[in-house]
């Protein structure tokens, strides 16, 4: 069964602190491994999709980085507009449904 | 460029009802999936649609059941509700099936089971 651990569960940093949240995840073979930010009574957002060991994606201030057990979201230097919860899911490849298997998300709170 | 809309928002009903909520895709997407996210969890798939036709399902009971019409719009019709199916219901639409790149969600119905 497809498994994905979110770490912290939350997060509380000043301004212009920069931090990592980790995805940790064990799944029969990787079609692809996603990260979304949800803002409070929102849908999930897309951020990011990596698909190889050693892939790496950035936007703004945020980048995002895979390994084969895991993948990182770094953040740089926040600002109060990045408070979300951000959500990593991973895709299985090998048939099946195509659904998406979703952590608990790491609840981010950056404060001015 | 349209979104992706629900609707209702919000939603009450009682134990042993049924539901029906309603989403559109985002123009030009043919492929709808449907996710619960219950409180302080990430979402759960239910089951996706492509082309008018389930095209894969998570681990939910047959009381969980859909529809895509010729629009590419769905429904999820939910039976016998239980407490337990109170939360937030989760609408995705993408260009592709079987391709998860870029899920666009709404805003979701907030469910409530009494």
């Amino acid at each position: 069964e497809d498994q994905v651990t979110q770490s912290p569960e939350a997060l509380r940093l000043q301004e212009g602190e920069s931090s990592s949240l980790n995805c940790s995840y064990t799944v029969s073979g990787l079609r692809g491994l996603f990260w979304y930010r949800q803002d409070p009574g929102k849908g999930p957002e897309f951020l990011f999709t990596l698909y190889s060991a050693g892939e790496e994606k950035e936007k703004e201030r945020l980048k995002a980085t895979l390994t084969k057990k895991e993948s990182f979201l770094h953040i740089t230097a926040p600002k109060p507009e990045d408070s979300a919860t951000y959500l990593c899911a991973v895709q299985a490849s090998g048939g099946g449904a195509d659904g998406l298997t979703f952590g608990k998300g790491t609840h981010l709170i950056i404060q001015p | 460029e349209t979104g992706v809309t629900q609707s209702p928002t919000h939603l009450i009903k009682t134990r042993g009802q049924q539901v029906t909520l309603r989403c559109s895709s985002q123009s030009g997407h043919n492929t709808v999936s449907w996710y619960q996210q219950a409180l302080g969890q990430g979402p759960q798939f239910i089951f996706q649609y492509y082309r008018e036709e389930e095209n894969g399902r998570g681990n939910f009971p047959p009381r969980f059941s859909g529809l895509q019409f010729p629009n590419y719009s769905s429904e999820l019709n939910v039976n016998a509700l239980e407490l337990d199916d109170s939360a937030l219901y989760l609408c995705a639409s993408s260009e592709n099936r079987g391709i998860n790149e870029k899920l666009f969600f709404g805003s979701g119905t907030q469910l409530s089971v009494l």
